[in-house]
């Protein structure tokens, strides 16, 4: 079982809204991943969790809120978003981080459209 | 730094026919791993084929094969017996240890009945 689930698919929210995104993976991989992407764009590295502890933040500005609560759960809240911050938002997770390199596989994504 | 091109924005290819998917990498490491992803339109990104770079032989994957050239720094995928589902956004990515996911720009293939 690869499958890597995201909610909600879909999300609206106005600039002064809190919301969270949820991204969850059953297949004991200790590595994961949130990712933004722009339409016709590759994905962009926005953060990653090895054993839940946060190992990289790519500079992502801090109305993005990373929580890992547990091995299975990763959760993105959303603050203060700007309409540039619309995106396809895309979780990730990994057998491990580091060496050897372990195959990312990808969640359907969440659809945000910021107003 | 690493880079990764795909010079080919868009591919299209007939039905049943065979279509290469070029891609280009810059590191300067000796171990270092390679994928092909496929995203669909509105739909999951999964992987298609991975190769580690210390591996001379292609990987393959039923209909998908890869040419890795590593003096060339080339890593193609060939799709053959084109299928509709195969229409989609595919990445060329290149990782090195420590499993960050460099991207190529995308190519769109586009499969016509």
């Amino acid at each position: 079982d690869t499958e890597v689930t995201q909610t909600p698919k879909h999300l609206v929210m106005g600039m002064t809204n809190k919301k969270s995104l949820k991204c969850e993976q059953h297949m004991g991989h200790r590595a994961m991943y949130w990712y933004k992407q722009k339409a016709k764009k590759p994905p962009e590295l926005m953060f990653v969790y090895s054993y839940e502890k946060l190992s990289i933040n790519e500079s992502v500005p801090s109305r993005f809120s990373p929580e890992c609560p547990n091995s299975s759960l990763l959760n993105l809240h959303l603050h203060a978003l700007q309409p540039e911050d619309s995106a396809l938002y895309l979780c990730a997770s990994s057998q491990g981080w580091g060496a050897p390199v372990d195959t990312q596989y990808f969640g359907p994504g969440t659809r945000l459209t910021v107003l | 730094a690493q880079t990764v091109t795909q010079s080919q924005p868009e591919m299209s290819v007939q039905e049943a026919e065979t279509v290469t998917l070029s891609c280009t990498y810059d590191t300067s490491e000796s171990d270092y791993y390679l994928f092909w992803y496929k995203q669909p339109p509105s739909r999951q990104m999964i992987l298609v084929i991975r190769q580690e770079a210390y591996k001379q032989q292609n990987a393959t994957e039923n209909r998908f094969s890869v040419n890795f050239q590593k003096a060339a720094k080339s890593f193609s995928l060939k799709i053959s017996d084109s299928q509709l589902g195969d229409a989609a956004m595919y990445f060329c990515a290149q990782a090195n240890a420590g499993n960050m996911l460099t991207f190529g720009g995308g190519t769109r293939l586009m499969v016509k009945p």
